[in-house]
């Protein structure tokens, strides 16, 4: 049981490049979310998807879309990566039962 | 606007030393509220919920309480190994989204 996973762990990128991060989650939770998290600004939430074929913008959706691809996947991508996209990236699940958010590991990017 | 404030922002303690840290919360309707531990280059590792005011719950040596305005995690008798950031984050009204303040990294040294 992996809990939620995210690939890469580690991206570096020119300004205007493309890319998409993949998130997984064995839990069999409906519920999942991309943050981002600044030094002093604390996690944010970018997009969320409430279930299967859903998804909603949260707080910093510019620059990014999100695909719910299946129960367990959810992509974030970036079309063209700008300098203050630079950040760390964190998914996270929940299930039905309770409001707790489960974190994956994080993608350290940074766009040059 | 939906905010959650966490104080203070470093917190260095000797090992047996207890303190509390302090999350205020201006969370129109606040469904929980939520406190997960972060360590260096790890993905946030979730703690406790609180739902209602007087509300409280216990870890090994952390105890969360929850008031109408603001929450407190105490940490009794404190070991290195507690050293990390804590984050306190909100749930809004709708259920969808936690708000997260910036956290307190707390420091335990032998």
């Amino acid at each position: 049981n992996a809990g939620v996973t995210q690939t890469p762990k580690f991206q570096v990128l020119k300004t205007g490049q493309s890319m998409t991060l993949q998130c997984a989650q064995d839990m069999n939770h409906n519920s999942m979310y991309w943050y981002r998290q600044d030094p002093g600004m604390g996690l944010r939430l970018i997009y969320y998807s409430a279930s299967e074929g859903t998804t909603d913008k949260g707080e910093v959706p510019n620059g990014y879309n999100v695909s719910r691809l299946n129960k367990r996947e959810f992509s974030l991508r970036l079309e063209s990566a700008a300098p203050s996209q630079t950040s760390v990236y964190f998914c996270a699940s929940r299930g039905v039962a309770s409001y707790e958010q489960y974190f994956g590991p994080g993608t350290r990017l940074t766009v040059t | 606007e939906d905010q959650v404030t966490q104080s203070p922002e470093a917190l260095r303690l000797q090992e047996g030393e207890s303190s509390s840290l302090n999350c205020s919360y201006t969370v129109s309707g606040l469904r929980g509220l939520f406190w997960y531990r972060q360590d260096p280059g790890k993905g946030p590792e979730f703690l406790f919920t609180l739902y209602s005011a007087g509300e409280e719950k216990e870890k090994e040596r952390l105890k969360a309480t929850l008031t109408k305005k603001e929450s407190f995690l105490h940490i009794t008798a404190p070991k290195p190994e507690d050293s990390a950031t804590y984050l306190c984050a909100g749930l809004n009204q709708a259920g969808t989204a936690l708000i997260f303040g910036k956290g307190t990294t707390l420091s335990v040294s032998s």
